[in-house]
């Protein structure tokens, strides 16, 4: 167990629907990253929240969205689902900035039909 | 822009064999380099880290140097087995502001018995 909770971790819908991936971090870790992770794209970074501010953006299409709230854990809301949008969605969290690398949950595979 | 370079898999290798996965990089200034190992279904674990040049990483066997005169970062083993048999991951940080860790696409160890 690597400290980071994700949930669900597996998730089948149709496509035009809304979800919701849920990430509770690290205890102590106040940075939370999302990253997506397909067959054909590898690791992409989505987004980067550190203490409930937006801090980075990746290539985050507009009909994702996410939040970090006070007691820390991140939300990713993806919306008007594609087949496309077939992936594993990992959070990550780290102390501050990273620089010593990143802990990952397990991941949210996402299935879109 | 910041970018990693790892050699294609699959690699295929009996248990005992040496391992190299060659691990290139494109960063300004001096970025921290990660080595990070995927098994089946689960996320991703930190393997090593080095965060300046000619240091070395080493875990469970692995190593990595950092070398900057050649932007490298090669994960070497010298004798695998099949619980090696995994999705491995060269990682950069640039070590400022709020950059995310940069993947390379992976590669695909198989170790046979």
């Amino acid at each position: 167990d690597s400290g980071v909770t994700q949930t669900p971790k597996h998730l089948i819908t149709a496509t035009g629907q809304r979800v919701t991936l849920r990430c509770s971090p690290r205890s102590g870790d106040l940075s939370v990253y999302w990253y997506q992770q397909s067959l054909d794209q590898g690791l992409q970074f989505l987004i980067h929240y550190y203490n409930g501010e937006e801090r980075a953006k990746g290539n985050i299409l507009e009909r994702f969205s996410a939040q970090q709230f006070p007691d820390l854990h991140s939300e990713l809301n993806l919306s008007s689902l594609e087949l496309g949008d077939s992936a594993l969605y990992f959070c990550a969290s780290s102390p501050r900035q990273g620089l010593w690398g990143y802990t990952f949950g397990s991941g949210t595979r996402l299935t879109v039909v | 822009g910041n970018s990693v370079t790892q050699m294609e898999g699959p690699v295929t290798l009996s248990e005992e064999a040496f391992l190299t996965i060659n691990c290139t990089y494109t960063a300004t200034g001096y970025p921290s380099l990660f080595w990070y190992v995927q098994y089946p279904g689960e996320g991703l674990q930190l393997l090593l880290k080095a965060t300046k040049a000619d240091d070395k990483g080493s875990n469970k066997g692995f190593e990595a140097t950092y070398r900057k005169e050649t932007t490298s970062f090669h994960l070497e083993k010298g004798s695998v087995q099949v619980s090696d048999s995994a999705v491995y991951f060269c990682a950069l940080n640039r070590n400022s502001g709020n950059t995310p860790l940069v993947f390379g696409k992976g590669t695909r160890l198989s170790v046979i018995a």
